[in-house]
């Protein structure tokens, strides 16, 4: 099992909310990320960062907001939750220079916006 | 970016034979392809990494081959068994460093 850890793990919340996901691992990797996927579809890429202070948005516009101001954290969050932003939020770590570029999933965030 | 193509459909084999599952990218080849096991509700799981010059990787029951000419990876799990049964996504180097990743192929193994 990898150290990468999500919280909450289901989310439901009314529209017009303010949410935060946690994603935190224990494992020093300097690269994170948030992917965005729907059940049976592909996973999108909406946030990465190679770094403490570095963050950039991914592929799928999204109108989320990540930081990261340790390396073990970062935090993805909604300012006003939609229903279209009911979803599966799954965060993820890598390291650099291994070779493998292998990516540790967390179990995610199931969240759905009423 | 890249654009990845996986088997459409739900593949349904009975236990102890092979099942093959494939992955087509449409840009260009990639220094590396890899392959990732998911099951439901849960993150993916990294497999398999193979290179560009490598022609087949094999890990236990799982053997993946890499065609640069074809732009094709195929996905072998042999002597399958219930257990296998999950969605397997390939994933290829995008801009920067990072991954996109196709849509799965959801695989049944039957007992």
């Amino acid at each position: 099992e990898a150290d990468i850890y999500q919280t909450p793990r289901y989310l439901v919340i009314g529209t017009g909310k303010k949410i935060t996901l946690e994603c935190s691992q224990t494992m020093g990797h300097d690269k994170m990320y948030w992917y965005q996927q729907d059940p049976g579809m592909e996973l999108h890429l909406i946030h990465y960062s190679y770094g403490v202070n570095s963050t950039e948005k991914g592929d799928l516009s999204s109108e989320s907001t990540v930081s990261r101001i340790r390396t073990e954290h970062f935090p993805l969050t909604l300012e006003s939750a939609r229903p279209s932003h009911t979803s599966q939020y799954l965060c993820a770590s890598s390291v650099s220079g291994t070779g493998l570029n292998e990516q540790y999933f967390g179990p995610g965030t199931r969240l759905t916006v009423t | 970016s890249q654009k990845i193509e996986q088997n459409s459909e739900a593949l349904n084999i009975q236990e102890g034979k092979t099942a093959t599952l494939t992955c087509n990218y449409t840009n260009y080849s990639p220094a590396y392809l890899q392959w990732y096991r998911q099951d439901p509700g849960r993150g993916p799981v990294f497999l398999l990494l193979i290179r560009e010059n490598e022609k087949e990787k094999r890990k236990e029951r799982l053997k993946v081959t890499f065609d640069t000419t074809l732009k094709q990876s195929l996905f072998h799990i042999t002597a399958s068994q219930p257990a296998d049964s999950a969605t397997y996504l390939c994933a290829l180097p995008d801009y920067g460093q990072n991954f996109v990743f196709g849509p799965g192929t959801r695989l049944s193994v039957l007992p």
